[in-house]
């Protein structure tokens, strides 16, 4: 049961221009989105949050937009920069158990070109 | 300073063998994780430990069996391996109770021939 989905398994985007990057989920439950970036040959770095009751987070050329009646977010960077190729994984977290649990996407891999 | 290490970084054996991956945080964190990402890029939370203790599972095969001798260390061991066991494993840490930041190790590709 795939709870977080990015559709778009790639995306090209022209420096300086705007990429967005977007995320599905299906579980009510999750109170946490969090977006982490990932370079080849390297583990998943956390880039920035947003809290299930809040509907948009910004962080310099990051911003995370939370539309939960849709049970869609989206990862806005603009400008696009060249460093920003890498993969983009969108992530959820809920409760389980007393503790909390993320659950990943599987991943967009962005292409930014000069 | 690596943050979050692990050992091997790659790992090609038969199937059938006994394996074990070593992970290391020097962040000083309470809480590790290992993740496992197959070939069609799910990054699954396999176990999660808070002080030593295993506190997530998420129902995998008891032939994995983490073990963590102290705070900074989250070791996994493979018996058995499987062809479907081949897999990149990363190791994780975080905080106790900020779970939305993670720290990852750069990751071990497991090859099962």
């Amino acid at each position: 049961d795939q709870q977080v989905k990015q559709n778009s398994p790639s995306l090209s985007v022209q420096e300086g221009r705007i990429s967005i990057l977007n995320c599905d989920y299906t579980n009510s439950m999750f109170d946490y989105f969090l977006w982490y970036k990932k370079y080849p040959a390297e583990g998943p770095t956390f880039l920035i949050s947003i809290s299930s009751i809040k509907d948009k987070n910004e962080d310099g050329r990051f911003t995370v937009f939370l539309n939960k009646s849709a049970k869609h977010l989206s990862l806005h960077i603009v400008p696009s920069q060249p460093g920003d190729s890498a993969v983009y994984f969108c992530a959820a977290r809920r409760n389980s158990g007393g503790y909390q649990k993320v659950t990943f996407g599987t991943g967009t891999k962005l292409q930014v070109i000069p | 300073d690596t943050a979050v290490s692990q050992t091997p970084k790659y790992l090609v054996t038969q199937m059938g063998n006994d394996k074990s991956i070593k992970c290391e945080q020097n962040l000083g964190h309470d809480t590790m994780y290992w993740y496992k990402q197959d070939s069609k890029k799910f990054l699954k939370i396999m176990f999660s430990y808070n002080n030593k203790e295993l506190i997530i599972n998420e129902t995998v095969p008891n032939r994995f069996s983490p073990k963590s001798p102290d705070k900074a260390h989250l070791n996994l061991h493979i018996n058995s391996l499987e062809l479907g066991d081949s897999a990149v494993y990363f190791c994780a840490s975080s905080q106790a109770g900020n779970y939305n930041e993670q720290f990852f190790g750069p990751g071990t590709r497991l090859t099962v021939l």
